[in-house]
């Protein structure tokens, strides 16, 4: 049962226009969601994070929109690069009991491609 | 400030040895996640500590698979018998300690392969 979804195995964008990927969940108890960019043999780098509490955020060309009713978030990035072409990860967390999170669950990734 | 560390990068087992996979984590960070990678699937959590301590082992197999992140030293996923199911890349990743969330950093992995 994913409780994290990443519908899209692979999307195509032109460099210069704007990227969106689509993440969906089905587990309430989440309350922080991130994004993360892969390359191949590397580990995942974090990209931006948003809290259940807000809506948006936004950092430089990244904003991550999130909507708690449809349980959705998308990452879009704008202007589209070469160096953005990676494999992108959504990710969703909640409090633990201690008052650290417990371990990311992660979607299956999403293959962006910039084309020039 | 050297970010996660993870050693080694690549190891290559026989079916039924041992394998040992450390993860230093970033300087003042004392939570520790450790998460498998199949091919062509997202990142799966295994195990999360603090220091000497097991905080949630719910992802990890109850057989042959064991962790520990000692007072001193670095975090140390240990796979015993290892079976050709066991090839796949052992991301660690780290956050410090906080009452709020913090992202976790993650390491470059090493990619486990049993022959």
């Amino acid at each position: 049962d994913q409780q994290v979804k990443q519908n899209s195995p692979s999307l195509s964008v032109q460099e210069g226009r704007i990227s969106i990927l689509n993440c969906d969940y089905t587990n309430s108890m989440f309350d922080y969601f991130l994004w993360y960019k892969k390359y191949p043999a590397e580990g995942p780098t974090f990209l931006i994070s948003i809290s259940s509490i807000k809506d948006k955020n936004e950092d430089g060309r990244f904003t991550v929109f999130l909507n708690k009713s449809a349980k959705h978030l998308s990452l879009h990035i704008v202007p589209s690069q070469p160096g953005d072409s990676a494999v992108y990860f959504c990710a969703a967390s909640r409090r633990d009991s201690g008052g650290g999170a417990d371990g990311l669950t992660f979607g299956k990734g999403t293959h962006l491609i910039i084309q020039p | 400030n050297a970010g996660v560390m993870q050693n080694p990068r690549h190891l290559v087992r026989r079916r039924g040895q041992e394998a040992r996979l450390r993860c230093s984590p970033m300087k003042g960070h004392s939570h520790v996640y450790w998460y498998r990678q199949l091919p062509e699937e997202g990142l799966k959590f295994m195990v999360y500590l603090q220091k000497e301590n097991i905080i949630d082992e719910s992802g990890m197999p109850k057989e042959r698979f064991s962790a520990e992140f000692p007072k001193e030293g670095p975090s140390i996923l240990r796979i015993q018998q290892v079976v050709r199911g066991d090839s796949a890349a052992y991301f660690c990743a780290s956050s410090p300690i906080s009452d709020s969330y913090n992202e976790q950093f993650f390491g470059p992995g090493t990619r486990l392969t049993v022959l």
